[in-house]
């Protein structure tokens, strides 16, 4: 693995279904962010995560949660999926949240379709 | 609120010069970064600005004026490669990236 990883590419989803977006990074970042990205609007970020245990609500955060167990992963679960939450979502993470200089290095994203 | 404003999409000639601009209101200042997304593709990092003035890396620079909230891009001898998104971000007073939509380039032969 080099960089971040993201499972799967694409999913399509009825709606009502549970789903899990898997992200794994192996640079040792200590933070890490999910963000969905609709075309016409910004990245904008669902949850993060400081440091492994810790997790933050971002700028939409309902309908979806996220858990932090160790450094490298950082699952984003929808507990049960709207069409609305239709997007393609990014998985980044970086050295430092708490810092100025904070590079993000992003996953190749996925591409969710909720019917 | 905060605000991120980018012009939505641009066009420009293969060699020729493009200079996409970013103005941003946002809860405090700690950065702005320009970030490169090709289409299909994961954002990739381009430059990071955190004092006013112009940062040259080859063929792209990078200006901030923070009295203004103004960025600019500068993409100098284009080229068909560099047809792709160009995102601004500006990192706020708790140090979250704000994101504004992305400025579309089009590059013609």
């Amino acid at each position: 693995i080099a960089g971040i990883t993201q499972a799967p590419t694409s999913q399509i989803l009825a709606a009502g279904r549970r789903m899990t977006l898997r992200c794994t990074q192996d640079m040792r970042h200590n933070a890490m962010y999910w963000y969905r990205q609709d075309l016409g609007l910004g990245l904008r970020l669902i949850h993060y995560s400081n440091t492994a245990g810790t997790t933050g609500k971002g700028e939409v955060p309902d309908g979806y949660s996220v858990s932090r167990a160790n450094t490298d992963d950082f699952p984003l679960t929808l507990a049960s999926a709207v069409p609305s939450q239709t997007s393609v979502y990014f998985c980044a993470s970086s050295d430092d949240s708490l810092n100025s200089y904070n590079e993000q290095f992003f996953g190749p994203g996925t591409r969710l379709t909720v019917l | 609120g905060q605000n991120i404003d980018q012009p939505t999409e641009m066009t420009a000639t293969e060699g020729a010069i493009v200079q996409i601009n970013c103005t941003y209101q946002t809860s405090g200042f700690n950065g702005l970064f320009w970030y490169q997304q090709h289409a299909g593709e994961a954002p990739t990092f381009l430059s990071y600005n955190v004092l006013d003035g112009l940062e040259e890396k080859g063929r792209f620079s990078s200006f901030l004026s923070r009295s203004k909230g103004y960025s600019y891009l500068l993409l100098k001898e284009l080229q068909m490669k560099d047809s792709a998104s160009y995102l601004c971000a500006v990192v706020n007073s708790n140090y979250q990236l704000i994101w504004g939509a992305g400025t579309k380039l089009i590059i013609k032969p």
